[in-house]
Parts: structure tokens; C-alpha cells; sequence
């Protein structure tokens, strides 16, 4: 059973298209992360919120974590291609604990 | 920022012989680093933590005797595939965090590719 759910697995959206990814979990997390991945290359740190009902913006992308911390969303505005990519959310249990990985969401954005 | 450095890129090895892949952590030092193996287009699988001067903790269903894991100073963690196979091929990627920061998450090595022939 994957602790971390992932929704949707792949999206193929237009450029100028806006978009949701969903992190959903039953377990409660002390912090939870967002990074996005290349092909080839190791995944990026692209956000980590930690208090229950936080909201954090990074330009065109919009990170909220659930009130209960069970849960995270990333949101992106007038996607481009360059966002294309494997987005994973990842959580931690505890402050010092290892992280699990969401299953991953492949993101193509077309020209 | 904490960079994290992964070498080799890419090799590619013959049945039956062993490889080793290293992590450095270049700017910070690191207790406990991560090993991760990914196959394509899926998320990253947990391998085994790697802790500065003791012996690595391994995820369920991971061979210890298969994949060693040394990490023998606060800068550097290996990863040894040994009598590599082709369904070893893969691409495996370390993290590592500031101790004192882990909790705002881990910065990740750039990734091995290996190929088994």
C-alpha cells in the first residue's frame, strides 16, 4: 500500500492551460516536500510546507498542505513548457525521519 | 545551498563484475544519506539509509549482500552493486540533508545510470 497517492499519474495539457496535482495520504506528516525531476537528472526541491492549512506561491506555482497535514496539492497557472516534468511530493513523519515518495505525476505541457 | 554530488553519471558494466557509485556531499556534511533506485517514468524507491560510521539500514525486500553500502566519512557515502545482473540495471540516485535542515527536505545527487550487458 504506497503511503503517499499521487493524482494524476500523467497529464497532458496545453500551454497557457492551468493545472492541479494532488498528494493524499491517511498518515499524518510532520513536513511534506515537492520536487520536480528531469530526465536524467535527480529531483529538484521545489517547495516544503510544514504548518497544517499553509499556502506557499513560487512564481506560477501555488503549494497548499491540508489542514490535517494528511494531504498536499501543487497548482500550476498558464503552464509552459519548460514545467514539463515528474513532479513527486515526498513527506516526512517525524523531523529527522526518512522521506516516502508520492508515485509521481508526469507533466508534458505542448507549444 | 547544499549540493550534493554523484558520480559516475553513466556506466555500463558486464555481468558478474561489481560497481561502485559515490555520493559526496560538497558543502555540508551529512550523517545520513539516502539511496534511491528509479526506474522509468515511476517514482523513487527507497534503497537503504546510509549512516556515517555505522552499518547502513536496508528497506524491506532490498539485498544487503547485493547492494553495500559504505559510509566511511561525513562527505561521502558509496554504493557498491556487486555480481551486477541485467535486472539490476537502472538509474540510482542519492540525497543527503544539513542535519540541523532536514526537515525542509534533502538535496539529491544528479543520478547513475547503469546498464548491465
Amino acid at each position: 500500500t504506497q503511503l503517499l497517492e499521487q493524482s494524476p499519474q500523467f497529464l497532458s495539457i496545453q500551454e497557457g492551460e492551468n493545472l492541479t496535482v494532488y498528494c493524499n495520504s491517511s498518515s499524518v506528516f510532520s513536513s511534506l516536500q515537492w520536487y520536480r525531476q528531469e530526465p536524467g537528472e535527480g529531483p529538484v526541491l521545489l517547495v516544503t510546507v510544514v504548518t497544517g492549512g499553509e499556502v506557499k506561491k513560487l512564481k506560477r506555482l501555488t503549494f497548499q498542505f491540508g489542514d490535517a497535514r494528511k494531504d498536499s496539492s501543487l497548482h500550476i497557472t498558464a503552464a509552459q513548457p519548460g514545467d514539463t516534468g515528474l513532479y513527486l511530493c515526498a513527506g516526512a513523519r517525524t523531523n529527522a525521519g526518512k522521506s516516502t515518495f508520492g508515485d509521481g505525476t508526469t507533466l508534458t505541457v505542448k507549444p | 545551498g547544499a549540493v550534493v554530488s554523484q558520480h559516475p553519471s553513466w556506466v555500463i558494466c558486464k555481468s558478474g563484475t561489481s560497481v561502485k557509485i559515490e555520493c559526496r556531499s560538497l558543502d555540508f556534511q551529512a550523517t545520513t544519506m539516502f539511496w534511491y533506485r528509479q526506474f522509468p517514468k515511476q517514482s523513487l524507491m527507497l534503497m537503504a539509509t546510509s549512516n556515517e560510521g555505522s552499518k547502513a539500514t536496508y528497506e524491506q525486500g532490498v539485498e544487503k549482500d547485493k547492494f553495500l553500502i559504505n559510509h566511511a566519512s561525513l562527505t561521502l557515502s558509496t554504493l557498491t552493486v556487486t555480481s551486477a545482473h541485467p535486472e539490476d540495471s537502472s538509474f540510482y540516485i542519492c540525497s543527503a540533508g544539513v542535519p540541523s535542515q532536514v526537515a525542509y527536505g534533502y538535496t539529491f545527487g544528479s543520478g547513475t545510470r547503469l546498464t548491465v550487458v
